[in-house]
């Protein structure tokens, strides 16, 4: 099955700095990856998703980029601000056997310094 | 708010009971998942329905079961619970858009405590 690795844990910038988290996946299958954001204690909220046939993604602060050949993806927030302060989990969607269900990374915890 | 419901969004019972969460997906969702988070864990999948019928199975232990109705709704039994069980469990839906991965909607979760 797929497995998808996250790193880091945790990341910590000054406001107004840019963030990256970074995520390889294993199955050359996967052809669908979202980020969610996880608020403490609350459900985890899609904030943008790539699909195969697209190497870049934006979305105002947000952008994902994905490298297949390399089977990596990568989430970039600029102009960080204190409410994006929150854990992000990428995910892969495996196709395999035709199920569909997403497999995540085990999450970053993105602390926004004022 | 998701549009996908799920039911008690806490409980808490004892070792060696069973439960029974609820989750109602999506208006016109076909598939139904269902996740774990513990405290120091991300999100582990557990298993999926697609239209009544199981379509993967996931890190989901023999002392768990689920089914999806045909009305669609699903329900996750967690039996002779132990304090590990102790979770985070989110239901979660999407709907059919081809090969090229369906977008996924979570629900509020349900919290269980087992003491």
């Amino acid at each position: 099955g797929e497995n998808v690795e996250q790193h880091p844990s945790t990341l910590s910038v000054q406001e107004g700095d840019s963030a990256v988290i970074k995520c390889t996946y294993s199955d050359s299958a996967s052809n669908y990856f979202p980020w969610y954001k996880q608020e403490l204690g609350k459900r985890p909220q899609l904030i943008i998703d790539i699909r195969s046939n697209v190497g870049e993604k934006k979305d105002q602060r947000i952008a994902v980029t994905l490298n297949k050949t390399a089977k990596h993806f990568s989430l970039h927030i600029t102009e960080t601000q204190p409410e994006d302060s929150a854990v992000y989990f990428c995910a892969a969607s495996y196709s395999g056997g035709g199920a569909d269900g997403l497999t995540f990374g085990k999450g970053t915890h993105l602390i926004i310094q004022p | 708010d998701s549009g996908v419901t799920q039911t008690p969004k806490h409980l808490i019972t004892a070792t060696g009971q069973r439960v029974t969460l609820r989750c109602s997906p999506r208006s016109g969702d076909l598939s139904v998942y269902w996740y774990q988070q513990s405290l120091d864990q991300g999100l582990q999948f557990l298993i999926q329905y697609y239209n009544g019928e199981e379509r993967a199975k996931g890190n989901i232990l023999e002392r768990f079961s689920a089914q999806q109705f045909p009305d669609l709704h699903s329900e996750l039994n967690l039996s002779s619970l132990e304090l590990g069980d102790s979770a985070l469990y989110f239901c979660a839906s999407s709907s059919p858009r081809g090969s090229s991965g369906n977008t996924i909607y979570f629900g509020e979760g349900s919290w269980l405590t087992v003491v």
